[in-house]
């Protein structure tokens, strides 16, 4: 079993539309967690981090549930600009900051 | 410079042929990691540099791949005899230190195809 695992999708959404992404680890000692966004052939790129409260970012919100060991992401009012594969990330118990990543979630939004 | 430098952005090389991958982090920062990402994948954890040492290798597939940091700054990952398999984009991230709240910066990544 991957340590992170994510629907790869795609998700092929309309313009406007509200798109969910989710996320599941299996190391209960994970200490932090992220959503990166990375566009065709570049590098990743931090979206936001996920904290136990919530927290939002314009349109975006993360989620965290560390019962269920499972991560969210909530898209508003989808914009073409935010097609692109969403990588959700964990750093897990060990001290050296390494990042864990899934497999990542395409997006595709259509006019 | 500004960003995290990796070089060249592509490569392409014989079955068999040894290589080197090479990573100029942003200066000052102490932390340095490589990953492998495959097509359709999300990045692999390779090895991770605090300053000249390797603190984390576990993501080494095997003895083929080996990475120096002699100065605590550039970065080589080396692979030796490479294999088909070995097609990857190669990523190296830099960090102020070890802690998550120092942030990450990603280079663009060599892309590596071995044929």
């Amino acid at each position: 079993r991957k340590e992170v695992e994510q629907d790869p999708g795609p998700f092929n959404v309309p313009e406007g539309a509200t798109v969910a992404f989710n996320c599941t680890y299996s190391n209960s000692a994970s200490q932090s967690f992220f959503w990166y966004r990375q566009d065709c052939r570049k590098e990743p790129k931090l979206l936001m981090s996920v904290y136990s409260s919530g927290n939002e970012d314009g349109r975006f919100t993360a989620q965290l549930n560390r019962a269920s060991q499972y991560i969210s992401l909530l898209i508003r009012d989808s914009k073409l600009s935010d097609s692109a594969t969403y990588l959700c990330v964990v750093i897990g118990s060990s001290n050296t900051g390494k990042l864990i990543f899934g497999q990542g979630t395409t997006l595709q939004v259509k006019p | 410079g500004a960003g995290v430098s990796q070089t060249p952005s592509n490569k392409v090389t014989e079955k068999g042929k040894y290589v080197e991958l090479r990573c100029d982090p942003i200066s000052g920062h102490t932390a340095l990691y490589w990953y492998r990402q495959s097509l359709g994948q999300g990045p692999e954890f390779l090895i991770y540099f605090q300053g000249t040492g390797a603190a984390d290798d576990s993501g080494l597939p095997n003895d083929r791949f080996f990475a120096v940091r002699p100065e605590g700054s550039v970065s080589t990952l080396k692979i030796q005899r490479t294999e088909r398999g070995d097609s990857a984009v190669y990523l190296c991230a830099s960090s102020l230190g070890d802690r998550p709240n120092y942030g990450y910066t990603f280079g663009s990544g060599t892309r590596l195809t071995v044929v």
